[in-house]
């Protein structure tokens, strides 16, 4: 069974200081893992994708993320916070073995950058 | 690109009416959408599968008679709340699945907030 954890429910971080958002998973196939973002009362926004390649994916807004086969993580990181990336943050992850798969998603993190 | 549409954005209905909610892919055609309900602070769960002319497909413990869905064309998906009552206040999210880079990639709409009064 797929699984996505996110061990923290709120990160804070200074505004203009590094972030990290941690997201463990657990999937019997290949891992296609994903970041988003929510804003309130809002649809997810995507941010970034692993299918395969680098260990290192960049995505929008100054977002990356790094692919972690042997500590089965995908952590969210950005060298330089805004104010504005408040929001809620998904970890999920598709078994990519298959195409039907099912996007299951982490309990989301609540990231608050402060001025 | 890729983009989803959901309306109402709000819907404000009295406890045992229907309530019917829209979800359109703008500028892709999806065979396959989803929707997700989420409590406030909580994460996505998986309501259903639905499926370009054919029957949904429902997630453990959600009752198929209660959120009826139909995906009668190639971007429109509906899920209709019947007789609904106040614990089915929610955030109602849908999802269309396209294919892109080599996998296949969820594009979410922007939700519909629920309450029923």
């Amino acid at each position: 069974a797929q699984s996505v954890a996110q061990p923290e429910d709120q990160v804070n971080v200074a505004e203009g200081n590094p972030l990290t958002v941690k997201c463990t998973y657990s999937v019997s196939g290949n891992p296609y893992l994903f970041w988003y973002v929510q804003y309130p009362n809002r649809g997810l926004q995507f941010l970034l994708k692993y299918i395969t390649g680098d260990n290192l994916v960049k995505g929008s807004y100054g977002f990356e993320a790094e692919f972690n086969k042997s500590q089965t993580s995908f952590h969210l990181k950005k060298p330089s916070a805004l104010v504005s990336d408040s929001a809620l943050y998904f970890c999920a992850v598709r078994d990519g073995s298959s195409n039907t798969g099912k996007l299951i998603f982490g309990q989301g993190t609540t990231l608050q950058v402060k001025p | 690109g890729a983009v989803v549409s959901q309306h109402p954005s709000r819907v404000i209905c009295k406890s045992g009416t229907s309530v019917k909610i829209e979800c359109r892919s703008l500028d892709f055609q999806a065979t396959t959408m989803f929707w997700y309900r989420q409590f406030p602070k909580q994460s996505l769960m998986l309501m259903a599968t639905s499926n370009e002319g054919s029957k949904a497909t429902y997630e453990q413990g959600v009752e198929k008679d209660k959120f009826l869905i139909n995906h009668a064309s190639l971007t429109l998906s509906t899920l209709t709340v019947t007789s609904a009552h106040p614990e089915d206040s929610s955030f109602y999210i849908c999802s269309a699945r396209q294919w892109a880079g080599g996998a296949y990639e969820q594009y979410f709409g922007p939700g519909t907030r629920l309450t029923v009064t």
